[in-house]
């Protein structure tokens, strides 16, 4: 069974900083892959970054990265120049065989102006 | 694409009434999952399918929950009948099958007094 741990439940970061979204997760696949959602207020689901396991390179797209730990089954998010756009709710969740996400509990991000 | 549309956007209903949300997943998406998200137990999987056939319905919580795909371009989540406890938004999403990210709807927030 998949499991997806997020420990902080509220971040805040000063706008046009970087801040970084920590979440661990369990699964006993070798195949599998790790996602971080967006979830402004309007309460659509975005899809921010995709990581497959077998990669060692760390995903980037734009402002955003992560910093995948395999043997520590860690993967953080990095926000860089944070907006004010960027405030939302952030999922870690993780993809495996069994082809269904299990997200977690989320931590939500304040930006400051 | 208009990605995926789910109707209504907001449900008011009675305890003991029958609610239908609908979903219509993106044109070509092979799988089609349903979530409901709520601020105690946050996304919880309830069902998916793939190429219309449901696959794994363990997250369903009660016989009073159905989903249905009749069609690749349409899927029901119906509960029957309704209970406060139900009180959530509920998310479609799809995605081409496999191990790729999804596409959310926009949800919709169902309220059962």
């Amino acid at each position: 069974a998949q499991t997806v741990t997020q420990s902080q439940p509220e971040m805040s970061v000063q706008e046009a900083e970087t801040v970084t979204l920590s979440c661990t997760y369990d699964t006993s696949e070798s195949d599998y892959y790790l996602f971080w959602y967006k979830q402004p207020p309007s309460r659509q689901m975005i899809l921010v970054i995709r990581q497959e396991a077998y990669k060692q390179q760390n995903a980037t797209e734009n402002r955003f990265s992560v910093n995948f730990q395999k043997a520590a089954k860690s993967f953080s998010l990095k926000i860089s120049d944070s907006q004010l756009g960027d405030a939302a709710m952030y999922f870690c969740a993780s993809l495996d065989r069994s082809f269904k996400t299990i997200f977690g509990a989320g931590t939500r991000l304040f930006v400051k102006a | 694409d208009a990605g995926v549309i789910q109707s209504p956007r907001h449900e008011v209903t009675e305890m003991g009434q029958e609610v239908t949300l609908r979903c219509k997943p993106i044109s070509g998406h092979n799988s089609l999952f349903w979530y409901r998200q709520t601020m105690m137990r946050g996304l919880e999987l309830l069902i998916y399918f793939n190429n219309n056939v449901p696959i794994d319905d363990s997250g369903m919580p009660e016989d009073r929950f159905s989903a249905k795909m009749p069609n690749a371009s349409f899927s029901t989540l119906k509960i029957q009948p309704s209970e406060p406890r139900d009180s959530a938004v509920y998310f479609c999403a799809s995605n081409p099958s496999g191990l790729y990210g999804y596409t959310f709807g926009s949800g919709t927030r169902l309220t059962v007094v």
